[in-house]
C-alpha cells in the first residue's frame, strides 16, 4: 500500500515568509508525527496527533510552529517568520495508534531552506 | 529523561567486513520500545527493527542481526558481510512512558561506509 508522503520535497523560501508543509499520512493510521533533522544531527520531535485527543505540542521549538490535522488525514505544518535556523529536514511518521509499540513509519520529508 | 547515544560518528569498512553499530540508551520506564532505522542516502527512514524491554532475544534476519541486552542498556546492531547497498546513515531510537508514550528519542546516528 502507499506509505507516508509530503510534499513539497524541497522549499526554498526567503527569511522572514511563512510556509506550510503537508503530509499525508498511511490510511488508517490514527497517530500522525512531525520530526525535525538539521544537517547531521538526529530527529527532534516536534509535535504529535493521535484521532481527536488534543496534540502534544510538546516539541515545537517556539510560536511560530504550529500544526493542524483533520480528522485522521492530511496534517499541515506551518512555521510563520521563518529564520534561518528553520533550515532542516522536516519529517513526518504515521503509526496505526498512539502507543510506544507501534512503529512510526517515515515519509521522505521536506527540505526546507530559509535564505 | 529519555537518552539515546551512539557513539560511533562514522564507520568505514571494506565490502565483505562484519560491523556492529552501538547503541546505548537511558531510561526510567520498565516498559519500552527500541528501534533501529536506516536512513540511505535519498533521506527516507527505513524502519529494520522494533524490540520491547521484555523480549531479550537476539535476532536474525538475513545479514542483519541485533543484541539487546538490558544490563547494559544496550541494543547493538550487526550487519554481517557487509554490502556498498548498507552505506547509510543508522539510528537507534527509543520510546517509553517518560518521553510521552509515543515519541521517539533518537540518537545523533552512526554513518556506515562500505567501500568495494
Amino acid at each position: 500500500g502507499a506509505g507516508v508522503s509530503q510534499s513539497p520535497s524541497n522549499k526554498v523560501t526567503e527569511k522572514g515568509k511563512d510556509v506550510e508543509l503537508r503530509c499525508d499520512p498511511i490510511s488508517g493510521h490514527t497517530a500522525l508525527y512531525w520530526y525535525r533533522q538539521r544537517l547531521g544531527q538526529g530527529l527532534e520531535f516536534l509535535i504529535y496527533f493521535q484521532g481527536n485527543s488534543a496534540p502534544d505540542k510538546s516539541g515545537l521549538p517556539s510560536d511560530r510552529f504550529s500544526a493542524e490535522r483533520t480528522g485522521e488525514s492530511v496534517s499541515t505544518l506551518t512555521i510563520q517568520r521563518t529564520q534561518q535556523e528553520d533550515s532542516a529536514v522536516y519529517l513526518c511518521a504515521s503509526s496505526l495508534a498512539g502507543q510506544g509499540s507501534y512503529t512510526q513509519y517515515f515519509g521522505p520529508g521536506t527540505r526546507l531552506t530559509v535564505l | 529523561a529519555q537518552k539515546v547515544t551512539q557513539a560511533q560518528t562514522e564507520i568505514s569498512v571494506v565490502e565483505k567486513e562484519d560491523v556492529t553499530l552501538d547503541c546505548v540508551y537511558e531510561t526510567r520506564d520498565t516498559t519500552y520500545y527500541l528501534f533501529w532505522y536506516k536512513q540511505p542516502p535519498s533521506g527516507e527512514l527505513v524502519f529494520l527493527i522494533r524490540r520491547n524491554s521484555f523480549d531479550e532475544q537476539n535476532e536474525i534476519s538475513g545479514r542483519y542481526s541485533w543484541n539487546f541486552q538490558k544490563s547494559t542498556s544496550s541494543f547493538n546492531f550487526t550487519i554481517t558481510a557487509s554490502q556498498v547497498v548498507d552505506s547509510a546513515v543508522y539510528f537507534c531510537a527509543l520510546s517509553g512512558i517518560t518521553g510521552g508514550g509515543n515519541k521517539l528519542t533518537f540518537g545523533t546516528g552512526t554513518q556506515l561506509k562500505v567501500e568495494l
